[in-house]
């Protein structure tokens, strides 16, 4: 596609409900990352995705997080029995190799945990 | 770790004026990418300008301009003739030689009419 395509673009849920968020990104773009972002505040990294090298999984929060991510495609971030602390906007960015290289990001994921 | 701190929370400039958006990281590497992006209420985040540390020239695009001071590791963005349509939040972010990305907290630009 164009760009990065998330879905859904919103989504409201129960406390202790699994979700699972979608990312498409450029073709061709094998760096993948995930970011959370608070009301107000500024991005968080929860994950990063290069290739078919293992993900640096180091900004996960907690184990309730998890991401896969099939080769250079697609991307799912599941998290698993919401909090309410949960709610925020997921975004997904994408990128080539290339150090000099920027983020093409999505128009992100509005989670709200009630 | 790298980290980037934006001390402006909010900043307002009159239409037509200049603002400047400061942005400090802290980093041991020498060779690294610094960029700043806007996000407009939309949420899409869109690159404003970039710059590679092992230039000493500032980048500048359009009406967009940095001043990179490697040694200080500042990079502040200033915003000429300034628009309505800059109205947004503005995020420094600085990328390593492993492809992490690190952003600062943001500075949320108003523009008076």
């Amino acid at each position: 596609g164009a760009g990065v395509s998330q879905s859904p673009s919103n989504k409201v849920t129960e406390k202790g409900k699994d979700v699972e968020l979608r990312c498409d990104p450029i073709s061709g773009h094998t760096a993948l990352y995930w970011y959370r972002q608070r009301l107000g505040q500024g991005l968080e990294f929860l994950i990063y995705f290069q290739g078919n090298s293992a993900p640096d999984k180091s900004g996960l929060p907690s184990d309730r997080f998890s991401a896969e991510r099939t080769g250079e495609s697609v991307s799912t971030l599941t998290i698993q029995r919401t909090q309410q602390e949960d709610s925020a906007v997921y975004l997904c960015a994408s990128s080539l190799r290339q150090a000099n290289e920027k983020l093409f990001f999505g128009s992100g994921t509005q989670l709200s945990v009630l | 770790a790298q980290t980037v701190t934006q001390s402006q929370p909010e900043m307002s400039v009159q239409e037509a004026e200049t603002v400047t958006l400061s942005c400090t990281y802290d980093t041991s590497e020498s060779d690294y990418y610094l960029f700043w992006y806007k996000q407009p209420p939309s949420r899409q985040m869109i690159l404003v300008i970039r710059q590679e540390a092992y230039k000493q020239q500032n980048a500048t695009e359009n009406r967009f301009s940095v001043n990179f001071q490697k040694a200080a590791k500042s990079f502040s963005l200033k915003i000429s003739d300034s628009q309505l349509g800059d109205a947004a939040m503005y995020f420094c972010a600085y990328r390593n030689t492993g492809n992490q990305f690190y952003f600062g907290t943001g500075t949320s630009l108003t523009v008076i009419p």
